[in-house]
């Protein structure tokens, strides 16, 4: 069992509805949860975190964790073309030496169609 | 404030060379991590340095890679005696010790490695 899993995808939505992204991981330990956004040939880029269960929004952005089923989720509302990119899921452990490493999913790569 | 900077961006080596990669983070911030992306895939974490505490390295997938930090400034990732398989990307991040969640790691543009 992969530690962070992430739908592939492609996952193809209209342009303005709602895009749904999940990615579930298996340390129950895990204490802090990241969407990244990485555009192809680019770096990641960090999106939303969140650490407490239930909905966290920003913008066209919610985040939704629920630690007992060990899942989290991305819906990015009125979705635009710009938002097309690869969106990685990670999940921050505390480890040894204090390092909170993040042990990132595959990725799902999500194209808006205009 | 300027943000995380990786050198060089692109690397092309013939297999058995070595090579060095630089990391330098953002200022302040004392944690670094260096991670590995291969084409197509999620990224890999490789190695962690904290202030002067010991770095964690259990990443590294062999003893041909190793790294460096300085204090609490420049890192450099050196593998040796390179393989077609170590090419990638090379992420470099780093991060405010401070306590608590959400410690965000902040991406630096990365070094493409192509080993031929």
């Amino acid at each position: 069992q992969k530690e962070v899993e992430q739908n592939s995808g492609p996952l193809s939505v209209p342009e303005g509805a709602i895009a749904s992204l999940n990615c579930t991981y298996s340390d129950r330990g895990s204490q802090s949860f990241f969407w990244y956004r990485q555009y192809s040939g680019k770096s990641p880029e960090l999106i939303m975190s969140i650490y407490s269960n239930g909905d966290k929004e920003d913008g066209r952005f919610t985040a939704q964790l629920n630690k007992a089923s060990q899942y989290v989720s991305l819906l990015i509302r009125d979705s635009q073309p710009s938002d097309s990119a690869t969106y990685l899921c990670a999940v921050q452990l505390l480890g040894v030496f204090g390092n909170e490493k993040l042990t990132f999913g595959t990725g799902t790569r999500l194209t808006i169609i205009p | 404030g300027a943000g995380v900077s990786q050198s060089p961006s692109n690397k092309v080596t013939e297999k058995g060379k070595d090579v060095e990669l630089r990391c330098d983070p953002i200022s302040g911030h004392t944690a670094l991590y260096w991670y590995r992306q291969r084409l197509g895939q999620g990224l890999e974490f490789l190695i962690y340095f904290q202030g002067n505490s010991a770095p964690d390295k259990s990443g590294l997938p062999s003893d041909r890679f190793s790294a460096e930090r300085t204090g609490e400034s420049v890192s450099t990732l050196t593998i040796q005696r390179t393989q077609q398989e170590d090419s990638a990307v090379y992420l470099c991040a780093s991060s405010l010790a401070v306590r608590g969640p959400l410690k965000t790691q902040y991406f630096g543009p990365g070094t493409r490695l192509l080993v031929l």
